[in-house]
C-alpha cells in the first residue's frame, strides 16, 4: 500500500517570504511523487513530478522540491511567496509497477499575507 | 491546447435519485481517470480507464456507481441511486501515456455534486 501524509493542514507566510509546504510518503517500491494546486472552484494543476536524478525539482510558477529518500520526505518550497499563491497544495505519490495509482495526501491550505 | 471538459460543473440532487457526469480528456490522451474529492480530503480514484478498457476500479462502489467510455474518448461516470454521503466534487483526469505511475494528469474543473 503506499501513502502520503501532508502533516500541516494550513501554513501561513508573510508575502515576500520563503515558504516550505511539507510532504512525506510511503511506497514498498521506487516513488514518482507529484505536487499540485488547486484554486476555489477549479480542478488541480499540476506543478511539478520527481520520477529519477537530480533530488531538487523545479517547477511552474518559481516552486521547487526536495526529494529526500532517507526521511522519504518531498517538501515544497518556493523563495519568495506571493499573495496569488494563496491555494489548496496536494501531494501525491504512485510507485514503479505496472499501472500503479496515484494517491493522494489530504490538502495543505496555503495563505500569503500582503 | 484544450485542457479536460467536464459538465455539468454544478449538480444538486434529491437522494435516491440518478445523476450522471460527463468528461472530455485531452485530445490524444489515452487514460482517462474519474476521481471522487470529499470536502477537506484529497482527490480518491474511483475508476481508470485505458482506452475504452477498465483498469482499476477497485474503489468503484459498483452497487451505485457506473462509468463508462465508449469508443476511447468520452467517459460518462452515473450514480444511481445517490446517497447523502455522494456529496463531493467529481474530478475527470487524463493523461498521455500508457497510465503508468510516471502519467502526469491532467485535471478538469470537476462537478460539484449536492445531494440533499
Amino acid at each position: 500500500a503506499q501513502s502520503v501524509a501532508q502533516p500541516e493542514d494550513q501554513v501561513n507566510v508573510a508575502e515576500g517570504n520563503p515558504l516550505t509546504v511539507k510532504c512525506t510518503y510511503s511506497v514498498s517500491g521506487n516513488p514518482y511523487l507529484f505536487w499540485y494546486v488547486q484554486y476555489p472552484n477549479r480542478g488541480l494543476q499540476f506543478l511539478l513530478k520527481y520520477i529519477t536524478g537530480d533530488n531538487l525539482v523545479k517547477g511552474s510558477y518559481g516552486f521547487e522540491a526536495e526529494f529526500n529518500k532517507s526521511q522519504t520526505s518531498f517538501h515544497l518550497k518556493k523563495p519568495s511567496a506571493l499573495v496569488s499563491d494563496s491555494a489548496l497544495y496536494f501531494c501525491a505519490v504512485s510507485q514503479d509497477s505496472g499501472y500503479s495509482t496515484l494517491t493522494f495526501g489530504k490538502g495543505t491550505m496555503l495563505l500569503v499575507s500582503p | 491546447e484544450a485542457g479536460v471538459a467536464q459538465s455539468p460543473r454544478y449538480k444538486i440532487i434529491e437522494k435516491r435519485q440518478s445523476v450522471a457526469f460527463w468528461c472530455n480528456p485531452i485530445s490524444g490522451h489515452a487514460t482517462l481517470y474519474w476521481y471522487q474529492q470529499i470536502l477537506g480530503q484529497g482527490p480518491k480514484l474511483l475508476i481508470q480507464f485505458q482506452n475504452n478498457g477498465v483498469v482499476d476500479d477497485s474503489q468503484l462502489p459498483k452497487d451505485r456507481f457506473s462509468a463508462e467510455r465508449l469508443k476511447g474518448v468520452d467517459s460518462t461516470l452515473k450514480i444511481q441511486p445517490a446517497k447523502l454521503e455522494d456529496s463531493a466534487v467529481y474530478l475527470c483526469a487524463s493523461s498521455s501515456l500508457a497510465g503508468e505511475g510516471t502519467d502526469t494528469q491532467y485535471f478538469g474543473p470537476g462537478t460539484r455534486l449536492t445531494v440533499l
